[in-house]
């Protein structure tokens, strides 16, 4: 049992707009910690997408963006791809358990 | 560019130790501005923060594997290492190097994994 909770599967066909939640609490998401988005394709290391709440690294398409309100976060992807298809996490930090926290991933599949 | 690079054991056996090496290269690990994970991943499962350590030497471990897990580091061979005691089949993961940043503790650098596979 992950301490974020995120839908384990999403779909969508190309061209359309998904979205992934993630749901955290008062000691994590909902405490003002920072989340953090990655995507990882079949066969290789999680690549970051977002991170603090709403920032794309270098490289990342606008396509992905990311949102935070209160004690949830979520990732949007719009004018889905075929090469969008891969599991995606979420991160934070939680204060009770003075650590890093995943969400236990969405399998996100291109219809 | 930073990159990190996993070594070490593909196979373990239960009871004993799992050790791991991290290598930096492309950028020092006496930066200020990170802290070296080690986050694992079952076979078709999630994601598992593990801990981290930081240029100083401090660390901090996910409670869960607190009892049985050190990391270190050494700043001159631009290293940092896991070890995990008293291993079994439910150890057996894909393990990563990464490097968080100071602020929020956001991966922004992963090594390509290594697996590792508990087994007699």
């Amino acid at each position: 049992q992950s301490v974020l909770t995120q839908p384990p599967s999403v779909s969508g066909a190309p061209g359309q707009r998904v979205t992934i939640s993630c749901t955290g609490s008062s000691s994590n998401i909902g405490a003002g910690y920072g989340v953090h988005w990655y995507q990882q394709l079949p066969g290789t290391a999680p690549k970051l997408l977002i991170y603090a709440n709403t920032n794309r690294p270098s490289g990342v398409p606008d396509r992905f963006s990311g949102s935070k309100s209160g004690a949830s976060a979520s990732l949007a992807i719009t004018g889905l791809q075929a090469e969008d298809e891969a599991d995606y996490y979420c991160q934070s930090y939680d204060s009770t358990l003075s650590g890093v926290v995943f969400g236990g991933g969405t399998k996100l599949t291109v219809l | 560019q930073v990159q990190l690079q996993e070594s070490g054991p593909g196979l373990v056996k239960p009871s004993q130790t799992l050790s791991l090496s991290c290598t930096v290269s492309g950028g020092s690990i006496s930066s200020g501005d990170h802290y070296w994970s080690w986050v694992r991943q079952p076979p078709g499962k999630g994601l598992e923060w593990i801990g981290r350590t930081y240029y100083s030497g401090s660390t901090y471990y996910n409670p869960s594997l607190k009892s049985r897990v050190t990391i270190s580091i050494d700043t001159s061979r631009n290293q940092f290492f896991l070890r995990l005691t008293s291993v079994t089949a439910a150890d057996t993961a894909v393990y990563y190097c990464v490097r968080a940043d100071f602020g929020d503790f956001h991966g922004d650098i992963w090594g390509q994994g290594t697996m590792v596979t508990v087994s007699s």
